[in-house]
């Protein structure tokens, strides 16, 4: 079982480039997250899809997008990098939409912008 | 605004010092506390939920408890392998979690 896969583990960006990070998960979980962790200041929520085909805005949504065209899938795109967004990316999934659910993590994406 | 502090930020024990991490929140009404543990280039991995004050949950050598404002994280006798990042979060006023900043706890042979 391989739960929740992110890709790429790590990753050099020139500032201006597009960056789309992976994630899929295979445990037929309903909502799905993004969280990049910055030292210092925890995993802070990007966004978050409660089902398919939804998606709502985090706490630090500027910079971002997600799309949520199926299940298992939940990409987030950077649309023109910049140096702020190098961070570690975690996406993260849970049965259902809400806080009271339980989160499975992925291994996370180590982003540098240069 | 709903905020999570946890200390300290870094904890360096022998192994078999048991000590305790603290997690103090301010939310609108308490919905849950969870703990999670973080390895050196891992996601978090979940340890518990906590619903209401004087709840207590155990997990091998680690033991969560919660007041109305706090939660401490005990952890009896550590091994190095328990060496990681403990991580508590909190129901929010959106129904997301909000995280604290975490404790690295670094246990020496």
């Amino acid at each position: 079982i391989a739960g929740i896969t992110q890709a790429p583990t790590s990753q050099i960006l020139a500032a201006g480039r597009r960056m789309t990070l992976r994630c899929t998960q295979d445990m037929r979980h309903n909502a799905m997250y993004w969280y990049r962790q910055d030292l210092g200041l925890g995993l802070r929520l990007i966004h978050y899809s409660n089902t398919a085909g939804t998606t709502g805005k985090g706490e630090v949504p500027d910079g971002y997008s997600v799309s949520r065209a199926n299940t298992d899938d939940f990409p987030l795109t950077l649309a023109s990098a910049v140096p702020s967004q190098t961070s570690v990316y975690f996406c993260a999934s849970s049965p259902a939409g809400g806080a009271k659910n339980i989160q499975y993590f992925g291994a996370g994406t180590r982003l540098s912008v240069l | 605004e709903d905020q999570v502090t946890q200390s300290p930020e870094a904890l360096r024990l022998q192994e078999g010092e048991s000590s305790s991490l603290n997690c103090s929140y301010t939310v609108s009404g308490l919905r849950g506390l969870f703990w999670y543990r973080q390895d050196p280039g891992k996601g978090p991995e979940f340890l518990f939920t906590l619903y209401s004050a004087g709840e207590e949950k155990e997990k091998e050598r680690l033991k969560a408890t919660l007041t109305k404002k706090e939660s401490f994280l005990h952890i009896t006798a550590p091994k190095p392998e328990d060496s990681a990042t403990y991580l508590c979060a909190v129901p929010n006023a959106g129904n997301m979690l909000t995280f604290g900043g975490g404790t690295r706890l670094m246990v020496k042979p």
